[in-house]
Formats: C-alpha cells, structure tokens, sequence
C-alpha cells in the first residue's frame, strides 16, 4: 500500500541553524501539507501546497518556513534560523483531493532544537 | 475559532472492555469530523469520519456519532484488543475557516492489557 515517507526520523539542531525536513508523499497525490506537533500539545496546521503554491498558511508559518516541491517526489520543510520553540513533531500529509478528507499522514520527524 | 477538546489519557483498559473516548467541538461552520490513529511509530490514520449532523462513522468496529445539539463526536468500541493500543485524535475540518485545515485534539493514548 503507498505511503507518505519522511527522512531524517530524527533531527537535532543547534539554535539558529538552518534544517530541511523531507517528505515523500504517495506518488498520485497533488495536495500536500505540513502540521506540527509540540510535545504535549495539539497538532497544528502549518501550510498546504498545491500546483507549486502555497494554498493556505496558518500564523505559525512566518518568514522563517518555506516549502518546495524540488523534484517530482520530494516535498520539504525548511526552518531557515531554528529556535528552541521550533522543537516538535512535524507530520507531512497529502490528498488526492482538496480538503481534508483523504490525507494520508506520514511518520513524523522528531525536531530537536538545542 | 474552531477547537476540538479530547479526554486525557491515557486511557487504560482490560481486552474485550468497553471503549469510550469522549470529544467535543467548537466550529463556526458546519465542520466535517474525523478520527486519526497513530500506532507506535507510525503516521496518523484516517479511523472514520462523518460529514453532516447525525452522520454515523464506523471502521475496525469503532464507530462515532455526530451530534450536533451537544457539538459531539465521541468514539466507541464494543471490545477492544490489546492491537487497538495506539494515540487516538479527533479532529474537524470547516469550509468556513478553509477546506484543507484540519484542527485536531491533543490525541488520547489507550492502553489496552490482555
């Protein structure tokens, strides 16, 4: 059965370094998203990506957060200057269809910002 | 703003007891609701769903009624296994706020004993 990938499982960086998370959505997919997920808390919605375009972003994703669609395949997540408040899950999603009825969520990667 | 309020887990049961995980909504529209598993290690899962009030959502014997007069959405199993052990999320999705954000609950660990 396809499956949504994400590489590295776990990452720790220092304060202020730059990271890219990395994912894979399932190959037939055009609507891809990222959430996070600070330990303890909600999962929450970060941004969607369609058409090589952002959809939708929430207040979470400021200038610090970009998104790319670099090839056919990859999506990714870059954290341009981290913070300690940056550490979290962050969970990639993606649909065949608009709206959130069908995303298929991958694994997570652990962020560590130290 | 649109919430989703779970129980606190974790949850702790005997194999073959009765599951309630209780859930409630705050939406500014008429949001659709869904149920997310996340087994150890894994992505979330789409469990169920249900779109419009009175909607009854089932899968793997778990099902969850929409109950729009208490802004409810509470999961149930009859008997549950000790391979039902996993965080379990609720969440909803409103066109009001925009058709790809889903706003999840803190997540509810069972923990299932044989």
């Amino acid at each position: 059965e396809p499956e949504v990938t994400q590489t590295p499982s776990h990452q720790v960086t220092q304060m202020g370094q730059e990271v890219i998370l990395r994912c894979v959505p399932i190959s037939n997919h055009l609507y891809f998203y990222w959430y996070r997920q600070i330990l303890g808390q909600k999962v929450e919605f970060l941004v969607s990506f369609y058409n090589n375009e952002i959809s939708e972003k929430s207040e979470i994703f400021d200038d610090q957060f970009s998104v790319e669609r670099p090839d056919g395949s990859n999506f990714t997540l870059k954290i341009r200057s981290t913070k300690l408040e940056d550490s979290a899950m962050y969970f990639c999603a993606s649909s065949t269809k608009k709206g959130a009825h069908e995303q298929y969520f991958g694994p997570g990667t652990r962020l560590t910002v130290t | 703003g649109n919430s989703v309020t779970q129980m606190e887990g974790p949850v702790t049961l005997s194999e073959e007891a009765f599951l309630t995980i209780n859930c409630t909504y705050t939406a500014t529209g008429y949001p659709s609701l869904f149920w997310y598993v996340q087994y150890p290690g894994e992505g979330l899962q789409l469990l169920l769903k249900a779109t419009k009030a009175d909607d009854k959502g089932s899968n793997k014997g778990f099902e969850a009624t929409y109950r729009k007069e208490t802004t409810s959405f509470h999961l149930e199993k009859g008997s549950v296994q000790v391979s039902d052990s996993a965080v379990y999320f609720c969440a909803l999705s409103d066109s009001a706020t925009g058709y790809s954000t889903l706003t999840f609950g803190k997540g509810t660990m069972l923990l299932v004993s044989p």
